[in-house]
Order: structure tokens, then C-alpha cells, then sequence
């Protein structure tokens, strides 16, 4: 029952490095997203899917860009860390379409030096 | 611009106690409002979602209630024990599906 899968678990990068966090979810979602969580900020949505081949941006887009292919996959990438970067990162499918239950991942830690 | 408030930030309190966290929110116009759960380092495990015609979501000794007029929702926990202890979220939900998250009330329940 995986749910969720979010990877790495951790990450450290040097200024201006690029990569990828990987988001995948078993439960047939159609709506994906990303969040980062920063001390004393919450939870602030990144970008979001709401299904294959559709995505929007959310809170705080810039420096993030983000696909959907698949309904499984919901990948975002960093195009040029920034230190202002360094946070965690939380992908999350809602079940039942605008209405469900959201499930979240373990959580992606990054560190941008 | 919909703004999520938790109140208080922090609470510590016996085992044993009946508490409560509050949220409140300033867009009444909302699809659902959750309760979230996280454990440091970890992710968000939801307690309880409530719809927004709902009043009330129980789970076992959870209790949520939801008041869409006034823009406030309670999470009642009965009989706090120390594995209670966490941060507790509550986030609503507009008519896209984004959720909007306060940032939370960080609990401790002492022995």
C-alpha cells in the first residue's frame, strides 16, 4: 500500500545545480501537487495537476517547473538552486476529486548551499 | 485572498486533559476544511476532512466542528496522551482543490 512515494528523502546541492524530486501515487489521483514547508511559513503550494497534461502554478512558482505525463507521476525540478531554495518539500494527490481527502508524502529535504 | 489562523501556536498540557486547537479561516466560501497530523520529519497524515455542509467529524477521541459562517473550526481531543503529542494542521479547500494551511498548533502532551 505505497500511497505516495516521494525521492530522495535528502539532497544537497551547490548554488546553481540543477535536479529533480520525484513524486509518484498509486491511488489513481487526478490531482497532484507540490508544497514546500518553511519555518514559521506553513505550507506553501508550489504548482498543481489536475490531471494528465495539465498543470497550473500555485503560491510560489518561480524557480519550479513541473510535468504531468502520467497520472502516476508528478515530477518537480529545480532549473538553478538557490539557497533561498532550501526547504521541504511535500508532494500530495486528493482522492475524490476537489473535495477528498489530500494524502502527502514523506517529504523531500533539500539543501541548497 | 482566503488566510487560514491557528491560535494557539504552541500548547503543553498534562496527560489526561481535554483540549482544544482552533482554526480560523476569512473566505467562508469553501468545498472542505481538514485536519492534518505531522510527527517531526515526516509528512502530513489527515485526521479528519470535513465537507462543507458538514458540522461535525468524529475519530475516536478526535472530534473537528466546522462553522462556515463564522469562519472557525475546533479540533477537540479527549483524554490527551503523550502520543498525541505533534503538530496539528488544518487547511481549507476552495472550489480548484487548492489547500490553504495554517501553520499550525505544536502540541505536547506531558506524562
Amino acid at each position: 500500500n505505497a500511497g505516495v512515494t516521494q525521492t530522495p528523502k535528502f539532497q544537497v546541492l551547490k548554488t546553481g545545480q540543477s535536479m529533480t524530486l520525484q513524486c509518484a501515487q498509486d491511488m489513481n489521483h487526478e490531482y497532484m501537487s507540490w508544497y514546500r514547508q518553511d519555518p514559521g511559513m506553513g505550507l506553501r503550494l508550489i504548482h498543481y495537476s489536475v490531471g494528465a497534461g495539465i498543470t497550473d502554478q500555485g503560491e510560489v512558482p518561480n524557480g519550479y517547473n513541473v510535468s504531468r505525463s502520467t497520472t502516476e507521476d508528478f515530477p518537480l525540478r529545480l532549473l538553478s538552486a538557490a539557497p533561498s531554495q532550501t526547504s521541504v518539500y511535500f508532494c500530495a494527490s486528493l482522492g475524490q476529486g476537489n473535495t477528498g481527502e489530500l494524502f502527502f508524502g514523506e517529504g523531500s529535504r533539500l539543501t541548497v548551499l | 485572498k482566503q488566510e487560514v489562523t491557528q491560535i494557539p501556536a504552541a500548547l503543553s498540557v498534562p496527560e489526561g486533559e481535554n483540549l482544544v486547537l482552533n482554526c480560523s479561516f476569512t473566505d467562508s466560501a469553501i468545498y472542505n476544511l481538514q485536519w492534518f497530523r505531522q510527527d517531526p520529519g515526516k509528512g502530513l497524515t489527515s485526521l479528519l476532512l470535513i465537507q462543507s455542509s458538514q458540522r461535525e467529524q468524529t475519530s475516536g477521541r478526535l472530534n473537528a466542528s466546522l462553522d462556515k459562517s463564522s469562519g472557525r473550526s475546533t479540533l477537540y481531543i479527549a483524554a490527551s496522551q503523550p502520543g498525541d503529542s505533534a503538530t496539528y494542521l488544518c487547511a481549507v479547500s476552495g472550489n480548484t482543490g487548492k489547500l490553504i494551511f495554517g501553520q499550525g498548533t505544536t502540541l505536547q502532551v506531558k506524562p
